[in-house]
């Protein structure tokens, strides 16, 4: 099983600051098989990013997603007051289980 | 518009069975597999298995295989997940989610918005 570690846990910004969140696999996740959700108190998780780096429909070019292999990143690259949220990756590389980072939680500072 | 629909949340005794369903609609409900993720309260997410309900092929995560039992009814376009004894340990959010049209594991792209299920005696 591929265990995906996210950091950091907690992140402190203000608005129109950028936003660095990593995740990081115990293993190369086949094809950059990689995505990333967004998860506001309450609500579903929703999709931000597939394959590490395209935007799912509808979501703002603030958004972009990188890497491969080992290491992931999405960046946010002006905060929104509504991007504050809990924010994880995924992978889907790995059959047959499919595994989700732990989360980096994206507070106003 | 492609929409999944969950039932309502469940409070229940430890040892009671209970099964929960997720509706598809505005999309090809047996052309798309259905995933189920389970989000234990402050926790983060867990992928449980998914179902293709042409066929109903279904993979279950290790950590969830014979735990759980995944189902669908085609003809009423509805995803099952369901317990036969459930455990205090159980108590969490449910989620349903739409993956791929022919790949079993993938991201989800459109999700259901979650059945709260609680186990208390």
């Amino acid at each position: 099983e591929i265990v995906l570690t996210q950091s950091p846990a907690t992140l402190s910004l203000s608005p129109g600051e950028r936003a660095t969140l990593s995740c990081g696999a115990s293993q190369s996740v086949s094809s950059s098989y990689l995505a990333w959700y967004q998860q506001k108190p309450g609500l579903a998780p929703r999709l931000l990013i597939y394959d590490a780096s395209s935007r799912a429909t509808g979501i703002p070019d603030r958004f972009s997603g990188s890497g491969s292999g080992t290491d992931f990143t999405l960046t946010i690259s002006r905060l929104e007051p509504e991007d504050f949220a809990v924010y994880y990756c995924q992978q889907y590389g790995s059959s047959p289980t499919i595994t989700f980072g732990q989360g980096t939680r994206l507070e106003i500072k | 518009e492609v929409q999944l629909v969950q039932s309502g949340a469940e409070v229940k005794k430890p040892g009671e069975s209970l099964k929960i369903s997720c509706k598809g609609s505005g999309y090809s409900f047996t052309s798309y597999w259905i995933g189920w993720v389970r989000q234990m309260p402050g926790k983060g997410l867990e992928w449980m298995g998914i179902i293709y309900p042409g066929d109903s092929d279904t993979r279950y995560s290790p950590s969830f295989q014979g735990q759980v039992t995944i189902s669908a009814d085609k003809s009423i376009s509805t995803a099952y997940l369901q317990w036969s004894s459930l455990k205090a340990s159980d108590t969490a959010m449910y989620y349903c989610a739409r993956g791929h049209p022919g790949i079993a594991e993938y991201y989800f792209d459109y999700w259901g918005q979650g059945t709260l299920v609680t186990v208390s005696s």
